[in-house]
């Protein structure tokens, strides 16, 4: 079974502060995804990283896939209250056909 | 436009009633997956449809089934609600199975068992 670890677990921070998200796993994934979800609500995606080393920039979100494609990380900057939400990594494994998720990183943005 | 409906909302059943949640999509996506999520946890997979292929996970209980009378709609069964159950259930679609195919998730059904 492949496992993700996000850290940290939960995250309190003022408006305008950076943060960023960890992902980690002993194992590799094919590709990994991130979501976003909101109290009552479904997970929405917010990206997707295939590439080794892969860099995406979504406005003030910044996602890296590690080189050896077993680790990634969301970065925020200038956070906002709007971005307050449970972040949740996820990963394909190899054979592509199962998504493993992680635990979830709670984020809280104070105004 | 909505794409992947669950209905309803929010239900709340008796211990030992059975209940039935409904997903549908409006994506032709051949794929379609349950999940269960309790509080501040990761959503966990139950079971998914591949096209009408039916692929159970390993440890989702017997008290749990699911119905995919056409492509777009998929039912999830619990035949006996027990109070563990309570949570909320995702169902999500995906064009296929393979990792370059993102899966796209509902609103979700927040059950209560009384």
């Amino acid at each position: 079974t492949q496992l993700l670890e996000q850290s940290p677990q939960f995250l309190s921070i003022q408006e305008g502060e950076n943060l960023t998200v960890y992902c980690n796993s002993s194992s590799v994934f094919s590709s990994l995804q991130w979501y976003r979800q909101e109290p009552g609500e479904g997970p929405v995606l917010l990206v997707t990283v295939v590439t080794g080393g892969e860099v995406k920039k979504l406005k003030r979100l910044t996602f890296q896939f590690g080189d050896a494609r077993k680790d990634s990380s969301l970065h925020i900057t200038a956070a906002q209250p709007g971005d307050t939400g449970l972040y949740l990594c996820a990963g394909y494994n190899n054979a592509g056909n199962m998504l493993t998720f992680g635990g979830g990183t709670r984020l809280m943005v104070k105004p | 436009d909505a794409m992947v409906i669950q209905n309803p909302r929010y239900q709340v059943t008796q211990f030992g009633k059975p209940v039935t949640l409904s997903c549908s999509q409006t994506l032709n996506h051949n794929v379609m997956y349950w999940y269960q999520q309790k509080s501040s946890q990761a959503p966990k997979l139950l079971f998914h449809y591949y096209d009408k292929d039916f692929n159970n996970e390993a440890d989702t209980p017997d008290n749990f089934q699911s119905r995919r009378p056409n492509t777009s709609f998929c039912f999830l069964d619990i035949r006996s609600p027990g109070l563990g159950d309570a949570a909320m259930y995702l169902c999500a679609t995906s064009r296929d199975r393979r990792f370059s195919y993102e899966q796209y998730f509902g609103p979700g059904t927040r059950l209560t068992v009384t």
